[in-house]
């Protein structure tokens, strides 16, 4: 079946430092691709979207690019803020319109 | 603010109590969805409704029964919940139907079964 695959947490970086959190899916036909991020005590919350091979979402400065050699759609951004300490979740919509959800993955920016 | 909003925020319960969760969405959209999030878990997606017509149920447990009265709100009804039920219950909203659309997130019910 359907599902993602993110990397497992938590993350700990400093300000400024580049981060990289990896999902890798598995899905037939061609899924849209979504980022969502979870502040502490709220629900999620849409970071950015794909929704075809080669798409790079972006928003906030994080950026995610479709990848379909490799299924992968790695969430990126060059610079963490403290502000970005969240649980970032990676997901995909088939063409059935289902929604699977990784597991989440958990950073923490320190000063 | 997404535009979803759930009540209660936090309930604590008893395995014999019986409490509703709530859901509105001001979005205007048509389908809507409750997820368990648990920790360390996949968001594990419990209900879907479209046009007010349930279109999935994923093999949830009796002791969870979902109503969708109108597009705007959606209801988890509990009764006689087990302690492994305690997790943050998510309701979501989109359009209905299609490719590539997004789901609202509100920010979820935290529930505790003693």
């Amino acid at each position: 079946g359907d599902s993602v695959t993110q990397m497992e947490g938590p993350v700990t970086l400093s300000e400024e430092a580049f981060l990289t959190i990896n999902c890798t899916y598995t899905a037939t036909g061609y899924p849209s691709l979504f980022w969502y991020v979870q502040y502490p005590g709220e629900g999620l919350q849409l970071l950015l979207k794909a929704t075809k091979a080669d798409d790079k979402g972006s928003n906030k400065g994080f950026e995610a690019t479709y990848r379909k050699e490799t299924t992968s759609f790695h969430l990126e951004k060059g610079s963490v803020q403290v502000s970005d300490s969240a649980v970032y979740f990676c997901a995909l919509l088939n063409t059935g319109n289902q929604f699977y959800f990784g597991t989440g993955t958990s950073l923490t920016v320190i000063p | 603010e997404t535009g979803v909003t759930q009540t209660p925020r936090h309930l604590v319960m008893g395995m014999t109590n019986k409490k509703s969760l709530k859901c509105e969405q001001h979005l205007g959209h048509n389908a809507m969805y409750w997820y368990k999030q648990s920790a360390k878990k996949p968001l594990e997606l419990m209900f879907v409704y479209n046009f007010k017509e349930q279109t999935e149920n994923n093999s949830v447990p009796s002791r969870f029964s979902p109503e969708c009265p109108n597009s705007s709100h959606l209801f988890l009804h509990l009764h006689t919940l087990q302690p492994e039920d305690s997790a943050l219950y998510l309701c979501a909203s989109s359009l209905g139907g299609g490719q590539g659309e997004t789901q609202y997130f509100g920010p979820g019910t935290r529930l505790l079964v003693l």
